[in-house]
């Protein structure tokens, strides 16, 4: 039970570039999301899905993209970097609402 | 929507002595508050949970408290050790979907 994985590790991006982050779970969840977290600071969500075939935003979806086309996986893609999209995301999961939810190791992003 | 407010934002003790960290939340239909602890370039973990029909939870050195009345709950850490040294953030869920709003975070050094 590997839980939820995320891929790559680390990235650097050029401004402007597109990329999509991976995220996958096998513990199948139903509800997955996306945070963000700059340096120093809290979670910010950017989009959250309750099942396949459904997502919404979260507080700051602009400049990323989502889908969810099976349980498992749930990637997130940015179009057309910027460097205020630098930070490290994290996918998380959780089997239902009000339940804690199981963070993948996170994606380091750094776009120049 | 929900407001999360965490307090303090630092906080040091010694070894052995006892840690507790507040939130306080404005909606007063979210029912289910977790707590995270991230070490230093890892992924957030949550180690304790409480829901609203429950006004305390213990499992070994922490506890959760929660205070549905003035919409307050903390974190209590007992015989603090050094690997406790992290950041922990609080939460709370609520809404139809699962909406959760996470704290600003404390950071917690425990000095040997």
């Amino acid at each position: 039970n590997a839980g939820v994985t995320q891929t790559p590790k680390f990235h650097i991006l050029k401004i402007g570039q597109s990329m999509t982050l991976q995220c996958t779970q096998d513990m199948n969840h139903n509800y997955m999301y996306w945070y963000r977290q700059d340096p120093g600071m809290g979670l910010k969500l950017i989009y959250y899905s309750v099942g396949a075939g459904i997502t919404d935003k979260g507080e700051v979806p602009n400049g990323y993209n989502v889908s969810r086309s099976t349980t498992e996986d749930f990637p997130l893609r940015l179009e057309l970097a910027a460097p205020s999209q630098t930070s490290v995301y994290f996918c998380a999961s959780s089997p239902d609402r009000a339940y804690g939810y199981t963070f993948g190791s996170g994606t380091r992003l750094t776009v120049v | 929507g929900e407001n999360v407010e965490q307090h303090p934002s630092t906080l040091s003790v010694q070894e052995g002595d006892s840690a507790v960290i507040k939130c306080t939340y404005s909606d007063s239909a979210s029912n289910y508050f977790p707590w995270y602890k991230q070490e230093l370039g890892k992924r957030p973990q949550l180690i304790i949970d409480i829901r609203s029909n429950v006004g305390e939870k213990k499992d070994q050195r922490i506890a959760v408290t929660l205070n549905k009345t003035a919409k307050h709950f903390s974190l209590h850490i007992t015989e603090t050790q050094p690997e406790d040294s992290a950041v922990y953030f609080c939460a709370a869920t609520s809404g139809g979907y699962q909406k959760v709003t996470f704290g600003t975070g404390t950071k917690l050094q425990v000095i040997p």
